[in-house]
């Protein structure tokens, strides 16, 4: 099974910390990485993607991708409470999901 | 802000009756996606649509589905005789191509309900 896995949570998270939300995946062929947001009830939306190892940074949002380990993380700095979703890790197109962690940020 | 609309926004059916779901891509876009997601679970691929033929499909998408561009703006999944598994809500996608620098926008979503 080429899967995707992750913490459901919650992570929960002070407003102003940084979240980390981690993600591994089983295909060593996977070539590029998703992180989705998704507020309850609503289709997921893009943050970032990334494809090579190392990081990368938008904003208050860094990816992280190890491809030796198999292992793709999100770091959230200054969270805030709208930041409050859940995070979906997806590789490849078409895309393969995780099943989300659901992050929680206390005011 | 271009985006993907879907319709109806909520379906309900009757076990054994046919549905079909319409999604209106982004206007320019190429690629076409069907995703569901049952309440609680992850999101799943079910099939990728380009140059009026299907490009990819899972193993979920059996006979029992089938996609269709009836014209130039309109791109639908039906089911043809729902089950009670079928109950989810069902994203279409598009984007201006294949590949990963280029971002699937999703539409709101329908909620499919089989009783």
């Amino acid at each position: 099974q080429k899967e995707v896995e992750q913490n459901s949570g919650p992570l929960s998270v002070p407003e102003g910390a940084i979240a980390s939300l981690n993600c591994t995946y089983s295909d060593r062929g996977s070539q590029s990485f998703f992180w989705y947001r998704q507020y309850s009830g609503k289709s997921p939306e893009l943050i970032m993607f990334i494809y090579s190892n190392g990081d990368k940074e938008d904003g208050r949002f860094t990816a992280q991708l190890n491809k030796a380990s198999q292992y793709v993380s999100l770091l959230i700095r200054d969270s805030q409470p709208s930041d409050s979703a859940t995070y979906l890790c997806a590789r490849d197109t078409p895309l393969v999901f995780g099943k989300g962690t659901r992050l929680s940020v206390i005011a | 802000e271009p985006e993907v609309t879907q319709t109806p926004s909520h379906q309900v059916t009757q076990m054994g009756q046919e549905v079909i779901l319409r999604c209106v891509p982004i206007s320019n876009h190429l690629y076409f996606y069907w995703y569901r997601q049952i309440l609680g679970q992850k999101v799943e691929f079910l099939v990728s649509f380009y140059n009026n033929e299907i490009s990819e499909k899972s193993e979920i998408f059996d006979d029992q589905f089938s996609v269709e561009r009836p014209d130039g703006s309109n791109f639908t999944l039906k089911i043809r005789s729902t089950k009670l598994e079928d109950s989810a809500m069902y994203f279409c996608a598009s984007s201006e191509a294949m590949g990963y620098s280029y971002e699937q926008y999703f539409g709101p979503g329908t909620r499919l309900t089989v009783t």
